[in-house]
């Protein structure tokens, strides 16, 4: 059974500290999405991997793709309060289909 | 752009009702999907299209039924309302079917089944 798990599902930190949440699946997808929702909003895109080794940044977040290990990073460098949200990574169930399998999602909270 | 538009974005439907989650998006986009989130599950695939006139079942199809006459629109019909359907629903589209895959997200529909 395909899964894709992520952890920690819930991670509460200080402003200004680093932090990683990881992303693990089972399939053989050579890309990866990660996604940003704020309470009681839409999924908003982050970044897309496309390739194994990849790695892109925007402001505090970093991703990173391994595909031999199945393992995707999302890197929090000197939180900030509205950096809280929930993160989501997800795939392609199999490569050259449409389904995409989310992860449950890493809830974030930054505290001032 | 109005991107993916939902609505209602609120429903409360007793158990056996039916009702059509409508979903629209102006980017000329061929693929589109319905999700259900649920606490500590994430997104589930529903149904999903690549194209006007095909549709393809994802992971949770059951109780659902969707069509896509046109590239703008992709209607989420639930023909027997039941309280495992309470959720909020998510329409997302992408550009095509080739490209990088992104997806881009309605503001999601709330829906209790009493």
């Amino acid at each position: 059974e395909l899964k894709v798990e992520q952890n920690p599902l819930f991670l509460s930190m200080q402003e200004g500290k680093n932090y990683t949440i990881y992303c693990n699946y089972s399939t053989t997808s050579d890309r990866l999405y990660w996604y940003r929702q704020d309470p009681g909003k839409s999924l908003e895109s982050l970044f897309v991997l496309l390739s194994n080794g990849a790695v892109k940044q925007e402001g505090r977040l970093m991703a990173s793709l391994d595909t031999k290990a199945r393992l995707s990073t999302l890197h929090i460098t000197a939180a900030v309060h509205d950096l809280s949200a929930t993160y989501f990574c997800a795939l392609l169930r199999e490569s050259g289909t449409y389904k995409y399998i989310f992860g449950t999602g890493t809830r974030l909270k930054v505290l001032a | 752009n109005a991107g993916v538009t939902q609505t209602p974005k609120f429903q409360v439907l007793k158990t056996g009702q039916s009702m059509t989650l409508q979903c629209a998006q102006d980017m000329n986009h061929e693929y589109m999907s319905w999700y259900r989130q649920d606490p500590g599950m994430g997104l589930r695939l529903i149904h999903y299209s690549v194209g006007a006139g095909i549709t393809d079942q994802g992971e949770v199809p059951n109780g659902y039924n969707v069509s896509r006459s046109t590239t703008e629109d992709f209607p989420l019909r639930l023909l027997s309302a039941a309280p495992s359907q309470t959720s909020v629903y998510f329409c997302a589209s992408r550009r095509d079917t080739s490209g990088t895959g992104e997806l881009f997200f309605g503001e999601g529909s709330r829906l209790t089944v009493l």
